[in-house]
């Protein structure tokens, strides 16, 4: 499985963007990255997957460069309520057991 | 669809007792998850079913732990005997295509 690598923690504030790195220098070819959003007492909840290039939806966007050794996960314009720890997850969508290993997470910290 | 449903919500409980976290997946989901998260050691995978057969258990810590799958609509993780130790937030979730979908967890506690 793909290892993953990302901050343990960032800081921003209200109304401006924010980019979340994960490095994953050997991910494989049939592999897609995924990314989780959890709040306190909650369990994750998906926000993103894409496999190249850029993805976008109503939440985020996601940006992975063509060596697909690293993504970067994009929220615009953070409230106080996107506070929360934000994981990458590599594997090959096709393997039900694949995707599954989460890693530490980024604790995102959006101030007034 | 009322998402993935975790009982109890909370469960206190001693040492030596016998621990059973039940879990109902999204209907039409084939597949089963349980995680288990602490502060030290973050979210672990236990154990998955795919069409309610386990496919892997390699996670689940030790013979004391037991997950069981009877249908598709139900499931049980069982601690016999429980330790201070497995004091966590044990979350199950469900699969559809490449998405995860997680309960809001059992918050346990073994005194």
């Amino acid at each position: 499985l793909a290892k993953t690598t990302q901050p343990i923690s960032m800081d921003s504030y209200e109304g401006q963007e924010v980019n979340i790195t994960c490095s994953h220098n050997n991910i494989a070819t049939n592999d897609y990255i995924t990314w989780y959003q959890q709040f306190p007492s909650q369990g994750p909840r998906f926000i993103i997957q894409g496999y190249k290039t850029k993805v976008t939806n109503e939440v985020a966007s996601l940006f992975i460069p063509a060596d697909r050794k690293s993504s970067t996960l994009s929220l615009p314009r953070v409230s106080l309520s996107d506070t929360a720890v934000y994981y990458c997850l590599v594997g090959d969508r096709g393997n039900a057991g694949n995707m599954l290993t989460f890693g530490g997470g980024t604790r995102l910290m959006v101030k007034p | 669809d009322a998402g993935v449903i975790q009982s109890p919500r909370h469960e206190v409980t001693e040492m030596g007792q016998e621990v059973t976290l039940r879990c109902k997946p999204i209907s039409g989901h084939n597949s089963l998850f349980w995680y288990r998260q602490t502060m030290m050691r973050g979210l672990e995978l236990l154990i998955y079913f795919n069409n309610n057969v386990p496919i892997d258990d390699s996670g689940m810590p030790e013979d004391r732990f037991s997950a069981k799958m009877p249908n598709a609509s139900f499931s049980t993780l069982k601690i016999q005997p429980s330790e201070p130790r497995d004091s966590a937030v044990y979350f199950c979730a469900s699969r559809q295509f490449e998405k995860l979908f997680f309960g809001s967890g059992t918050q346990l506690s073994v005194l």
